[in-house]
This record gives structure tokens, C-alpha cells and sequence, in this order.
């Protein structure tokens, strides 16, 4: 059974087309979370949502929306792409409060913007 | 905020080498230490963990000791394998169960 999936798994698109990316976890877990990793291997973390309600939101374009429609499912959403927005996005999710407890990651979705 | 610093890479060692990965972290108080590794093509994964000052945390023949005083929690595995070839992170973890990653370290182990 895989933990936390993420479709698709590739994206190639044009600058300026709209896409998302989506993410589901069967774990239980009340907490979710996306990252961006660069080509050097740099992750960082974008959002992150604890029970579908978003806790952290660090410094990203208000191009990137996520949304969480229940905790088991947070979906990147990106307006207007931009050769910039290249990278591999990662969804994770944890248990919540009372840790520390360990991220489990889906396999990456690899995006490409032409 | 938390911030890490991790050796630079790639790290090329030859099959049973000793590794050493080295981290330092600067954070508020004293945060729960994680290493993820990650495999070519996959996402992370959990390591190992240390929650506390003098802690060792190991897995799968790798340690790392949660050292406070020098606020480092270094990788070490006495006898690297082809397969132990990935990137490794280090990743202290603060409030809200925000993880702070490293840059990565890549291991490379040659036959």
C-alpha cells in the first residue's frame, strides 16, 4: 500500500499554463506539507497544513495555492508557470502534535516548464 | 530561524570505507535531530532521530550522536556499501513540525 502518492509524476508544460499537482495520504496523519527541491538538491518547505487548515506558509509567489479539501489530500496548485518553477515537488505528511515524528515523502513529482 | 550546514559533496568513498558526514545546526532550544536519506529517483526517508542531548540514534549500520555542546549531530557508518549511494540530509526539527533541511550531502560508494 503506498503511504502518500503524489499524480503526476511527470509534468512537462508550457510558461504561463496553469497545473496542479496532486497529493493523498493513507496514514492517518493530520498534518501535510509541500516542498520544492531544486536541480543542487536544496529542499525547501512551501506549505504546510495541519488538519486542512495551513499552519506554515513560507515566502512563496502567490502563484502556488494549495488546498486541502480533508486531511488526507493537499493539492498544489500553480497559476501562470514560469521557467523558475522547474524543480521536483514533494508532499509529505506527519502526525501532528505530541512528537517528534518522522516525514514520510511521496515519490516526487518532476516538473518542467519550456 | 534553524538553519543547517552540511559538508559539501558529492563524498566518494570506496566499498567497506568509513564514512563521516558532518552537520551543524543552529536553532531555538533544543530541537529533535533527523538524518533522511534519499535514493536516486525516490523521495526521503527517514534515517535516523535523536530527540534529546547525547542521544545516538542508528539505523542500518549508520549513527549519529545529538551532541549540544557543539550543536552537531554527525553520520557515520564504519563499512559503506554500492547500495548506501544517495543523498543524505540532515534535518533538525522545530516548532510547528517544521524539519529545516540541509543542502544534502551526496555519497557516492564505488566498488
Amino acid at each position: 500500500d503506498t503511504a502518500v502518492s503524489q499524480t503526476p509524476k511527470y509534468l512537462v508544460t508550457q510558461m504561463g499554463n496553469d497545473k496542479s499537482i496532486k497529493c493523498e495520504q493513507n496514514l492517518g496523519h493530520d498534518t501535510m506539507y509541500w516542498y520544492k527541491q531544486d536541480s543542487k538538491k536544496f529542499l525547501k518547505i512551501m506549505f504546510s497544513y495541519n488538519n486542512k487548515e495551513l499552519i506554515i506558509n513560507e515566502t512563496v509567489p502567490n502563484r502556488f495555492s494549495p488546498k486541502s479539501p480533508d486531511k488526507a489530500h493537499l493539492n498544489l496548485h500553480i497559476n501562470s508557470l514560469e521557467l523558475g518553477d522547474s524543480a521536483v515537488y514533494f508532499c509529505a505528511s506527519s502526525q501532528a502534535s505530541g512528537g517528534p515524528y518522522e516525514q514520510y515523502f511521496g515519490p516526487g513529482t518532476r516538473l518542467t516548464v519550456t | 530561524g534553524d538553519s543547517v550546514t552540511q559538508m559539501e559533496g558529492p563524498v566518494t568513498l570506496s566499498e567497506e570505507a568509513f564514512l563521516t558526514i558532518n552537520c551543524t545546526y543552529t536553532a531555538t532550544g533544543y530541537p529533535s535531530l533527523f538524518w533522511y536519506v534519499q535514493y536516486p529517483g525516490e523521495g526521503l526517508q527517514l534515517l535516523l532521530k535523536a530527540t534529546k542531548a547525547d542521544d545516538k540514534g542508528s539505523n542500518k549500520g549508520f549513527e549519529a550522536t545529538y551532541r549540544k555542546e557543539t550543536t552537531s549531530f554527525h553520520l557515520e557508518k564504519g563499512s559503506v556499501q554500492v547500495s548506501d549511494s544517495a543523498v543524505y540530509f540532515c534535518a533538525p526539527l522545530g516548532g510547528y513540525q517544521k524539519v529545516t533541511f540541509g543542502t544534502g550531502t551526496k555519497l557516492q560508494v564505488i566498488p
